[in-house]
């Protein structure tokens, strides 16, 4: 069975230090892989969304960046925090048609 | 651009039966999902329609109307545990794309 991966579970970090999320999914191949991030009490948001090693796409511009070094990992990156940058951020997968998508369990960032 | 609307909180009593609607844009549109999610949680997938129709799962179904751009999910026997936002997504190529939730409110 396959299962995903992310962490850390809880983050707390100053504004404008740098941010490593990592995300990786067991028991399958070449999954499409996606970043996300939820503010409180509000819907998910698409970062990023990755297709293969080192495809990546960017879909809200901001100071995040996302890489794809290996087929079952997807890691989210900022080389500095703002306040507006805390939130839920959610790492999925699916297998090529996006209507069944698996969720990890989430990193809840907080940058004071 | 690719939105969906859906109800921002629907309140219901144990045992009974509520319809949590969703309209979304038909641009690159080819199929309408549900998702639950519990408070701290993260999101479960529910169900999924590509055609016009109910699909139906235990006490949850799920519709869909193209032509009217719309859909629906359907829980039937309320139980407090079902207490929980409910989003609906749309699957626009590569990507889905979530609407607001709707915090749903299972009273005993």
């Amino acid at each position: 069975s396959q299962t995903i991966h992310q962490w850390p579970a809880t983050l707390v970090q100053p504004v404008g230090s740098p941010l490593s999320l990592e995300c990786t999914v067991e028991g399958t191949s070449n999954p499409n892989l996606y970043w996300y991030r939820q503010a409180a009490g509000r819907g998910l948001q698409l970062l990023f969304y990755s297709v293969g090693i080192g495809q990546i796409s960017s879909e809200v511009p901001q100071n995040l960046s996302a890489s794809r070094p290996q087929d079952r990992q997807f890691i989210l990156s900022s080389k500095k925090l703002l306040l507006s940058d805390s939130g839920f951020y959610l790492c999925a997968w699916d297998k090529g048609v996006p209507d069944t998508q698996y969720f990890g369990p989430g990193t809840r960032l907080t940058v004071l | 651009g690719q939105s969906l609307e859906q109800p921002s909180e629907v309140t219901a009593v144990e045992g009974a039966i509520v319809q949590i609607n969703c309209t979304y844009q038909t641009s690159g549109f080819y199929g309408l999902s549900w998702y639950q999610q519990h408070d701290g949680g993260a999101p479960t997938f529910l169900s999924y329609n590509a055609l016009d129709g109910l699909e139906e799962t235990g006490r949850f179904s799920s519709f869909l109307s193209r032509s009217d751009s719309y859909g629906y999910l359907l829980l039937q026997e309320l139980q407090m545990k079902d207490s929980a936002s409910y989003f609906c997504a749309g699957s626009y190529g590569n990507k889905l794309v979530f609407g607001a939730g709707t915090i749903l409110r299972v009273k005993s």
